[in-house]
C-alpha cells in the first residue's frame, strides 16, 4: 500500500540556518503531496502542496518539489526562525477517488535563538 | 469564524466511563475524518465519512463509534474508556479527499 517515510527528529538548528527535512513516498498512482505543520497545542495546518511531478509548492519561505523519479518531496527553508519550531508532517493523498491521506511520522524541529 | 471546531478541548475521565467528542465544520466539505495522535505525535486515521456515509473504518476497537447526523458534523463516542485511549483526537474535513483542514484537537486523559 501507499506509504510516506520522513526523516526522524528531532532536528535542532540555530536561527538563520538552512533546513532540509527529507520525505520519500511509495504510491501506486499519481498522488498529491503535502507538507503540514503542527505548532504546539494546535491542530495540523497545510504548509504547502504539489499535485503533479516537477511542481514546486511554496509558502512562508518553505519550498518542496515533487520529484517522481526519486519519489521524494523534501522540505527546505533557507533561513529558519525560532517561530518555525514545530512538528512537520509529509503526506500524500490518493487522487484515484479514494479519501485517504497517508501521513509520515512527523519531524520535530527546534530552532534556537 | 472557526472552520473546524471540536468540543471539548480537554477531557479527563475515569476508566470504564463513556464519553463523546463533537466536531463541526463550516467549510461545506463533503468528507470528514477522525484521527488519533499519540504522545510521539504519530497520526493514525480512525474513520472517514463522505456525505454522512462511512467510507474508511480502520482497525479501531468497536468501543469507538462515529456518528454523522449531517455532512457538517461528525461526532465520536467512546464506550468503556481504557488507559490506552489517552491521546489527542483530531477532527478534519476536506473537499474530495484533498487538503485536510484540522480542528484544534481534544486531549483525552483516562485515569
Amino acid at each position: 500500500g501507499d506509504s510516506v517515510t520522513q526523516m526522524e527528529g528531532p532536528v535542532t538548528l540555530s536561527e538563520e540556518a538552512f533546513l532540509t527535512i527529507n520525505c520519500t513516498y511509495t504510491a501506486t498512482g499519481y498522488p498529491s503531496l503535502f507538507w503540514y505543520v503542527q505548532y504546539p497545542g494546535e491542530g495540523l495546518q497545510l504548509l504547502l502542496k504539489a499535485t503533479k511531478a516537477d511542481d514546486k509548492g511554496s509558502n512562508k519561505g518553505f519550498e518542496a518539489t515533487y520529484r517522481k523519479e526519486t519519489t521524494s518531496f523534501h522540505l527546505e527553508k533557507g533561513s529558519v526562525q525560532v517561530s518555525d519550531s514545530a512538528v512537520y508532517f509529509c503526506a500524500l493523498s490518493d487522487n484515484t477517488g479514494g479519501f485517504k491521506t497517508i501521513f509520515g511520522a512527523g519531524t520535530r524541529l527546534f530552532v534556537k535563538a | 469564524d472557526t472552520a473546524v471546531s471540536q468540543t471539548p478541548k480537554y477531557l479527563v475521565t475515569q476508566m470504564g466511563n463513556d464519553k463523546s467528542i463533537k466536531c463541526e465544520q463550516n467549510l461545506g466539505h463533503d468528507t470528514m475524518y477522525w484521527y488519533k495522535q499519540d504522545s510521539k505525535k504519530f497520526l493514525k486515521i480512525m474513520f472517514s465519512y463522505n456525505n454522512k456515509e462511512l467510507i474508511i473504518n480502520e482497525t479501531v476497537p468497536n468501543r469507538f463509534s462515529p456518528k454523522s447526523p449531517d455532512k457538517a458534523h461528525l461526532n465520536l463516542h467512546i464506550n468503556s474508556l481504557e488507559l490506552g485511549d489517552s491521546a489527542v483526537y483530531f477532527c478534519a474535513s476536506s473537499p474530495y479527499g484533498d487538503t485536510q483542514y484540522f480542528g484544534p484537537g481534544t486531549r483525552l486523559t483516562v485515569l
